[in-house]
C-alpha cells in the first residue's frame, strides 16, 4: 500500500465550480500534512497547511480527519488558473521531517 | 530572485553514460535533498544533506550518488543511467531537518532524458 494516496483524475470542471480533493495516508502517527501544487513540467509549491481543525485560505479549505487518516481539499469558484495537479503531502512520525508526496489529483478548469 | 538553481533544465545523456546534475542555493540552508519524479508519480526523496552527512533513503539504487562540496552546492551523479532513469530531478533545501514542510524550497527541476 502506498504511503500516500490520491484519485489522480483528471478532474474537468467549469470557471466557477466547486471541486474536492481527497487524500489517504496509511501512516497514522504522521504529523504534519499539505497541500502541494505543481504546474506542468515545473517544481511544486507549497498552497496551503493542514491541520485539524481545518483552515481557510481564499478559496481554498483543506481539512484533516486524524481518525479516518483523510485530507481534503476544496476548492470553490475555480478560475483557469487553478489547472494544475495537486499533492497530497505527509510528514511521517520519527526521525527528520522529509516529505512524503502523494502521485497527484490534475484539475483541468475550462472556461 | 532564484534561490534554489538546478543546471541544466534539461540534459540529454546516453545509455550508460555518466551524467551530473547540479543545484545550488543562496539560503546557506542546512539540509539539502534529491527528489525523483517521473512522469505522473510522486516524487520519490533519493537522500538528503545534513549538513556533510549523508543520508541515503534505503531503497535508493546504488545507481545514484551525491556529493555535496561545501553548504551552497549539491551534486547528483547517476554512474550508469538506464532508460527507466528518465525523470525530473529535483532539488530542495530546508534551513534544519527539524523545519515542517513550508520551510522547503525547490528548485526548477532537471528533466532527464536518457537515449
Amino acid at each position: 500500500r502506498k504511503e500516500v494516496e490520491q484519485d489522480p483524475g483528471p478532474f474537468n470542471v467549469p470557471e466557477g465550480a466547486t471541486v474536492a480533493f481527497n487524500c489517504t495516508y496509511s501512516n497514522s502517527a504522521s504529523q504534519s500534512f499539505f497541500w502541494y501544487r505543481q504546474d506542468c513540467r515545473k517544481e511544486p509549491k507549497l498552497l496551503m497547511s493542514v491541520y485539524s481543525s481545518g483552515n481557510e485560505d481564499g478559496r481554498f479549505t483543506a481539512q484533516l480527519n486524524r481518525a479516518s487518516q483523510y485530507i481534503s481539499l476544496l476548492i470553490r469558484d475555480s478560475k483557469l488558473s487553478d489547472s494544475a495537479t495537486y499533492l497530497c503531502v505527509v510528514i511521517p512520525s520519527g526521525g527528520y521531517n522529509k516529505l512524503i508526496f502523494g502521485a497527484g489529483t490534475r484539475l483541468a478548469v475550462h472556461p | 530572485d532564484a534561490m534554489v538553481i538546478q543546471n541544466p533544465r534539461y540534459q540529454v545523456t546516453q545509455f550508460g553514460k555518466p551524467v551530473t546534475l547540479s543545484c545550488s542555493q543562496t539560503l546557506n540552508h542546512n539540509v539539502m535533498y534529491w527528489y525523483q519524479q517521473k512522469s505522473s508519480q510522486a516524487p520519490k526523496l533519493l537522500f538528503h544533506y545534513y549538513d556533510k552527512d549523508f543520508n541515503n533513503e534505503a531503497d535508493t539504487p546504488d545507481n545514484f550518488q551525491s556529493r555535496r562540496p561545501n553548504t551552497s552546492f549539491c551534486f547528483l551523479d547517476i554512474r550508469s543511467p538506464g532508460l527507466g532513469d528518465a525523470a525530473m530531478y529535483l532539488c530542495a533545501t530546508s534551513r534544519d531537518r527539524g523545519e515542517v514542510g513550508y520551510g522547503y524550497t525547490f528548485g526548477s527541476g532537471t528533466r532527464l532524458t536518457v537515449v
